[in-house]
């Protein structure tokens, strides 16, 4: 199946930095989805991001198809952004979400 | 409100007693599916379903049921639970099967199985 990797796996900024996440898939894929899992574990939609570039407030991803792999920016974080950002993936030829390992993300005051 | 609902949000229960994981969305999708998500292992597939009285087995769907009866529900069948069925479950949506749309993510029900 396709295969899905994140890095970093940790990181732990101050906040007001940036940052930028990484996702490499191994396959052409029809869809591409930034998760955030917040400390209560709840998923929370970020980007539906196949291809192109979008922006959401302080945050915004890319994702360059050809070359399979997608970032995700967060400008000035908070200490509300911890958590574990996912990216995930739909294959050409699957139905299911095939998620990353994330990027365990901690902001310190 | 556009959302996917989930019940129950916690459950502890024991080996061998029957339960249901509800599970609703209010957005007229076709496509809905259940996934676990273990420590290690991350989210995987239990199953999934395309339409009402179509569904069919993802990666882990040892143990678990579902139907489709109604357009907007997708319950999860654990008939007889064990302890390895210990996990955080989600359900999704999204408008259509093909894999190009957004999928929605119901808020998570946390199992317990002793």
């Amino acid at each position: 199946g396709i295969q899905v990797e994140q890095s970093p796996p940790d990181l732990i900024l101050q906040e007001g930095a940036n940052s930028t996440l990484r996702c490499n898939f191994s396959d052409s894929v029809n869809n591409l989805q930034w998760f955030h899992q917040n400390p209560w574990g709840q998923l929370i939609n970020l980007f539906y991001i196949p291809s192109g570039t979008k922006q959401n407030g302080r945050l915004s991803a890319t994702t360059v198809a050809t070359e399979r792999y997608s970032l995700l920016y967060i400008s000035s974080s908070q200490t509300t952004d911890s958590g574990v950002y996912f990216c995930a993936v739909i294959s050409n030829s699957g139905y299911a979400l095939n998620f990353g390992k994330g990027t365990s993300l901690l902001v310190t005051p | 409100e556009a959302q996917v609902t989930q019940n129950p949000r916690y459950l502890i229960t024991v080996t061998g007693k029957k339960l249901t994981v509800t599970c609703s969305q209010n957005m007229n999708h076709e496509y809905m599916s259940w996934y676990r998500q273990d420590p290690g292992l991350g989210l995987r597939q239990i199953y999934y379903s395309m339409n009402v009285e179509v569904t069919d087995k993802g990666d882990v769907p040892e143990g678990y049921k579902v139907s489709r009866k109604e357009k907007r529900n997708f319950p999860l069948i654990l008939e007889s639970p064990s302890p390895n069925q210990t996990s955080l479950y989600f359900c999704a949506s999204s408008l259509s099967v093909g894999g190009k749309e957004t999928q929605y993510f119901g808020p998570g029900t946390r199992l317990l199985v002793l």
